[in-house]
This record gives structure tokens, C-alpha cells and sequence, in this order.
């Protein structure tokens, strides 16, 4: 049981590059979120999904998609990179049951 | 999801109980409280969480009041280690929510 695993750990990209992160859960879980924290911040929501197939937006979802085909992936997708998406992304998932289980984050550094 | 507020930060005493307030007003009578933790970098972990009655488990201890309009997580021996954000979230249960965090408490163990 690996919880949440984000794809890639790190990441350079250039302004106008586009890019997908990737998060993933083996445990079943309904509700999947992503979340951006920019340095000495909290956290912000982009995106969420309740279930397979659903995506809604959050806080801040300007210039990210996101897409859940698979009831255990979340992808969350840049089309176009600029330096303000500069951010560490969090994804989240949850159960019926709670808590809410982060991943360990992907550093994403846009030039 | 009710708003929440907590205080931008706190010092405390390695070895002495840490106090950490959350004020709830507008929670519902179907929400819960969570309490999540953040260290240095890492994604948010969970503490407790609780509905009416105080709870306590190995990490921590959760104090709601009788209005459930704030409630006191304590962590009854500060370790530095305990250096992190705590954030406090209202949540409903078993639904997919919009969940957004607030600022958090940047608390600080010193020896």
C-alpha cells in the first residue's frame, strides 16, 4: 500500500513549456484534490474531483486543467508555463472515512 | 466547509503543553474538526479529528467547546520536532468537499 505517489519529485520547466503531473492512490479513495504552496504560504486549492470522471475547480484554477479518467489517478496539466506557477503541488485523496492523505509534493520550478 | 481562524504563531517550550486555538463559529452541525500538520516541506500530515467530544490519541489531544464555535488542539509535550504549520480544517464526512485551508499556526519548540 504506497497511499499517495506523485509524479515527477522535481521539475524545470520554461516559460510557454507545458507539462503533466501525475498523482496516484492505491487506496480506493473517492475525492482526490490538488494543491499548490507557494514558499512561506498555505496552501491553495487548484483543483478537485469526487469521483471518476469529475473535476471541479478550486481556489485558484487559472492556467491548470486536470483530468480523472481513472478513479486512482489525478493529473493535473500546465499547458503553458509561467514563472508564477513557480509552486511546490500537493495532491490529496480522501474516503468515506477520512482523513485526508497527502502525497509527498512535486517541485516545479518554471525559468 | 466552515471558515476557520488560527493564529499566524506561537512559540513554546520543549517539554511544555502547546496550546493551539482554532476558532469555527460558522461550523455545521455535520461538520468535523481536523487538525493537520506541516513540516518544513513535506505534504500536510493528520493529527485528530473530532465532532462534539474531546478526543485524544497518541499524538495529541483535541478540545471542542460546548458550541463547537473553537476548539484546542494540545500537544501535552512539546519535542522540538513538533516545529511545523498546523492547520485547522472543518470537513463534512464522507463527501467530497471544496476543502481549502487557511493560513495555519507557524509554531516553533524551542529548547
Amino acid at each position: 500500500n504506497a497511499g499517495v505517489t506523485q509524479t515527477p519529485k522535481f521539475r524545470v520547466l520554461k516559460t510557454g513549456q507545458s507539462m503533466t503531473l501525475l498523482c496516484a492512490q492505491d487506496m480506493n479513495h473517492e475525492y482526490m484534490y490538488w494543491y499548490r504552496q507557494d514558499p512561506g504560504m498555505g496552501l491553495r486549492l487548484i483543483h478537485y474531483s469526487v469521483g471518476e470522471g469529475t473535476t471541479a475547480k478550486g481556489e485558484v484554477p487559472d492556467g491548470y486543467n486536470v483530468s480523472r479518467l481513472k478513479k486512482q489517478n489525478f493529473l493535473l496539466g500546465l499547458e503553458s508555463a509561467a514563472p508564477s506557477q513557480t509552486s511546490v503541488y500537493f495532491c490529496a485523496s480522501i474516503t468515506g472515512q477520512g482523513p485526508l492523505i497527502f502525497g509527498p509534493g512535486t517541485r516545479l520550478t518554471v525559468t | 466547509d466552515a471558515k476557520t481562524t488560527q493564529p499566524t504563531s506561537m512559540d513554546c517550550a520543549e517539554g511544555r503543553a502547546a496550546n493551539l486555538p482554532c476558532n469555527h463559529s460558522t461550523i455545521s452541525g455535520n461538520e468535523y474538526v481536523y487538525w493537520y500538520r506541516q513540516i518544513h516541506s513535506q505534504g500536510p500530515q493528520y493529527i485528530i479529528h473530532g465532532l462534539k467530544n474531546n478526543e485524544t490519541n497518541e499524538m495529541a489531544s483535541l478540545i471542542i467547546t460546548e458550541d463547537r464555535k473553537s476548539s484546542t488542539l494540545i500537544l501535552p509535550h512539546a519535542t522540538l520536532r513538533d516545529t511545523a504549520v498546523y492547520y485547522c480544517l472543518c470537513m463534512i464526512k464522507a463527501a467530497g468537499n471544496k476543502l481549502t485551508f487557511g493560513g495555519g499556526t507557524r509554531v516553533l519548540v524551542k529548547p
